[in-house]
Parts: C-alpha cells; structure tokens; sequence
C-alpha cells in the first residue's frame, strides 16, 4: 500500500544553519506530495505542495522538489530561524480520498 | 489564522462516557476529514464526508465512533464509549474539492480519558 517515509524524528539545529527534512514516499499511483507545518498548540498549515516531477516550488524560505525517479520530496531551508521550531508533516495523496502521512519530524532551533 | 472552527478546545471524559466534539469547516468547502494525532505525533484517519455524505471511514469509525456533517450545522465526531486510548488531539479539516487540494486544519480538540 501506499506509505510515506521520514527518517529523521528530531532534528536540532543552531539558527543560521542549513536544514533537510528527508521525505520518501512509495505509491501506485500518480503523486501529490505536501509539507505541512505544526506549531506547538497550533492547527498543521500547508508550507508547501508538488505534483510536478523536478519542479521546485518554495514557500517562506523553504523549498522541495518532487523526484519522481527517487520517490523523494525533501524539505530544505538554507538559514533556519528560531520560529522555524515546529513539527513538519510530509504527506502524500494519491489514488483515494485519504492523505498518507509520514511519523513527522521535530525541528528545533537553539539560539 | 485557522478558519476551521473546532470546540471544545479540551475535553476530559471518564472510560464509559460519550465524548461529543465539533468542527464548523471553512465556508464553501464541501469536503471535511477527521484525524485522530496522538501523544506520538502520529496521524490516523478516521472519515471523511464530502458535503453530508461519507466518503471513506476506517473499521474503529465504524464500531465506536460516530460522525455526521449536517447541512446548515457543524460537523461533530462522537465516542460513544471512552477508553483510554481514545486519549488525542482530533482534529477536522477541509478542503476545497478534489484530492489534491490542500487541506485546511481546525486547532483541535484534545480529549482526555481519565
């Protein structure tokens, strides 16, 4: 069945520093890939969403390509803020109504 | 600013008890899910409506939970019996239309089963 895949659960890092949250994904059918952004006591937003293969799309700093070769939508920002702290979700759509969504991933930002 | 509406923002029930929670969607979008994320961060489907009927539901939906979404009222999720594992974060979300659409999350109600 369709899954997606985030390696890293907690990733900390000092501000200014790059960052990449890693995403997989393994599916049937055509993808529609999104990253969204869970503040603490917050309702997830969308950050970012792809359907097109080797396309980069950016959003607030961040930015991801969708390869389809590599079933991979990473997640990336070349100078981290401390507001940046926050969970981030890959999630795929793919042949039904349901969304697939990775385990997320725990970004923290030390002054 | 989230435009999904979700009360209560806590609930607490002991094991046994019904837990009743609410979520008015983002005007004009017919297409509503409910999530169960818990201590894990982990996100479940639960169902999903689109206008007043429902699309998709998994098996816990169907045994336990109950969940409608009314015209001209709030969608609601229902536990007609609390355990303790229904402890989480429940959140609804909508959606304009369609499968690729970005989804558009409440801030949650957080249950407690004492």
């Amino acid at each position: 069945g369709d899954s997606v895949t985030q390696t890293e659960g907690l990733v900390t890092l000092t501000k200014g520093l790059p960052v990449m949250l890693n995403c997989t994904y393994q599916t049937t059918y055509s993808p529609f890939l999104f990253w969204y952004v869970q503040h603490l006591n917050e309702a997830p937003k969308l950050l970012l969403k792809s359907s097109t293969d080797n396309k980069r799309t950016e959003h607030q700093g961040f930015y991801a390509t969708l390869h389809k070769s590599s079933s991979s939508f990473h997640l990336q920002k070349s100078s981290v803020q401390l507001s940046d702290s926050a969970l981030y979700f890959c999630v795929l759509s793919s042949g039904s109504w349901q969304l697939i969504f990775g385990s997320g991933t725990q970004l923290t930002v030390m002054p | 600013n989230s435009k999904v509406i979700q009360t209560p923002r806590y609930l607490v029930k002991g094991q046994g008890q019904k837990a009743k929670m609410r979520c008015i969607p983002e005007k004009g979008h017919p297409v509503v899910f409910w999530y169960q994320q818990n201590k894990n961060n982990e996100f479940k489907f639960l169902i999903n409506f689109q206008n007043q009927e429902v699309l998709q539901q998994i098996d816990m939906t169907e045994k336990r939970f109950s969940a409608e979404c009314p015209s001209n009222s709030p969608c609601s999720l229902e536990i007609q019996s609390s355990e303790a594992g229904d402890s989480a974060l429940y959140l609804c979300a909508s959606s304009p239309q369609g499968r690729a659409e970005t989804l558009y999350f409440g801030s949650g109600t957080r249950l407690t089963v004492l």
